[in-house]
């Protein structure tokens, strides 16, 4: 399968346990930010977005932090569990005009221990 | 199937040989994406387009070339491969510019 888990953070939590996925952004700019989840072999999958009017967002099981002043953005999952278990890239994006580009940060490896 | 396909799923292509990566989507997306995806660089924007006929250069288009006559379909040509382009080759589309993205499953090709 796709190695793209070498070189990357890894976060090795146990089954049940809550997982906290952090990203930090550097484009003052930016105002729209998604989480991505890549399996092995797959290619990336929208988890949950927020945009910079919000400081919290809540998807089943999910939640995702903004903290805009240190720019700062978290992944929260509940209650992690084995499917779980993938790569999980932040990006960000700015709706100015023109800028219709996501920008992706390297990604963390979540291993979830049975 | 309603969705995003991209065909093949693994291409092993020689040196200097032109190799096209397909990409179709069946929402009317406006946009739509390429990246590549390497170990230690994560995805990296290869081209991008906001609608038909509108296509426009990422962070590497070196090496690519890309058109979208239609809506629903925006191939991806290699005119000469090199082994520096051996990745994995992910096409995306969007509703909107600030809309999440839905990636296909992706192209794995290797140039030897």
């Amino acid at each position: 399968g796709e190695s793209v888990g070498l070189h990357l953070p890894t976060l090795s939590v146990q089954e049940g346990d809550n997982s906290i996925i952090n990203c930090a952004y550097s484009n003052s700019a930016s105002d729209y930010f998604i989480w991505y989840k890549q399996e092995s072999g797959k290619g990336p999958q929208f988890i949950i977005d927020i945009r910079s009017n919000m400081d919290k967002r809540q998807g089943q099981r999910v939640t995702v932090l903004l903290n805009k002043t240190v720019k700062h953005l978290s992944l929260q999952i509940a209650a992690t569990q084995p499917g779980d278990s993938a790569v999980y890239f932040c990006a960000e994006t700015s709706s100015g005009a023109g800028s219709y580009q996501l920008t992706f940060g390297k990604g963390t490896k979540l291993s979830v221990i049975p | 199937d309603a969705g995003i396909t991209q065909s093949p799923r693994y291409k092993i292509t020689e040196t200097g040989r032109q190799v096209t990566l397909m990409c179709h989507q069946t929402w009317s997306h406006s946009y739509m994406f390429w990246y590549r995806q390497d170990l230690g660089h994560g995805l990296r924007l290869i081209y991008y387009s906001a609608a038909a006929d509108i296509t426009d250069k990422g962070e590497v288009p070196d090496g690519y070339v890309v058109s979208r006559s239609k809506t629903e379909n925006f191939p991806l040509t290699l005119e000469s491969a090199t082994r520096s382009q051996t990745s994995v080759y992910f096409c995306a589309s969007s509703l909107d510019k600030d809309y999440g993205y839905t990636f296909g499953s992706g192209t794995r090709l290797t140039v030897v």
